[in-house]
């Protein structure tokens, strides 16, 4: 089975700018979740989507969105970005939502705001 | 909310020496453990995980972990250190609320091997 992919590897965007992510779970995986990872604040959660639902979502201002589509394929949105969104951008997804599902990460998209 | 503490952002072992790597969770229901290891320029890839089975638990590459209640502790160790597991080792929790679910991530140990 192929791995979590997620495109582009690697961006890099002006402040002011907005980007998109994207992200392909495993397949018949219906749980995706994005996390951003900096060196100051580590690996900090940013939301959770389940058949095309947001079920949680971290502390992180409105400019950050997401959506999953009907295929569990997800994206994640970042509007106006900040020299402080720079960071690498982890999707992970798992067979089912709930805390005993263990979730496989795909290996980031890394942002660079200039 | 629950939160997990890595003690030593920096651990440094020889080739062939024990690791220790520890970690320290705050939960108050039966938490389910984590621990994955990132290696440069790629993603998270989990070792082992704790979900109220055995209290030890056996990973991948060698890697166990023993979950002890009354110490609030989750520590990670493998018997012989190879070069080859010079990376970043993460701790999680997950925590969730209404079948939702996150991982709550520690401060991460970054662990060099010396030949």
């Amino acid at each position: 089975k192929a791995g979590v992919t997620q495109t582009p590897r690697y961006l890099i965007k002006t402040r002011g700018q907005q980007v998109t992510l994207s992200c392909s779970p495993i397949s018949g995986h219906r749980s995706v979740s994005w996390y951003q990872q900096t060196p100051g604040q580590g690996l900090q959660f940013l939301f959770e989507y389940f058949s095309e639902t947001q079920r949680n979502k971290g502390n992180f201002p409105g400019r950050f969105s997401g959506r999953q589509f009907s295929n569990s394929r997800s994206e994640m949105n970042v509007s106006t970005l900040e020299l402080g969104d720079s960071a690498l951008y982890l999707c992970a997804s798992s067979l089912g939502s709930g805390t005993r599902n263990e979730q496989f990460f795909g290996p980031g998209t890394r942002l660079t705001v200039l | 909310a629950q939160s997990v503490t890595q003690l030593g952002s920096h651990v440094s072992v020889s080739e062939g020496a024990l690791v220790l790597l520890r970690c320290n969770y705050s939960s108050s229901v039966p938490p389910y453990l984590f621990w994955y290891v990132q290696y440069p320029n790629q993603g998270l890839q989990l070792l082992l995980k704790y979900t109220s089975a055995a209290t030890l638990v056996k990973g991948i590459n060698g890697f166990e972990a023993e979950f002890k209640k009354s110490e609030t502790s989750f520590h990670l160790t493998k018997p012989s250190a190879h070069m080859s597991d010079a990376a970043e080792y993460f701790c999680a929790v997950s925590e969730g609320i209404q079948g939702a679910q996150k991982l709550v991530f520690g401060q991460g140990t970054r662990l060099t091997i010396n030949p």
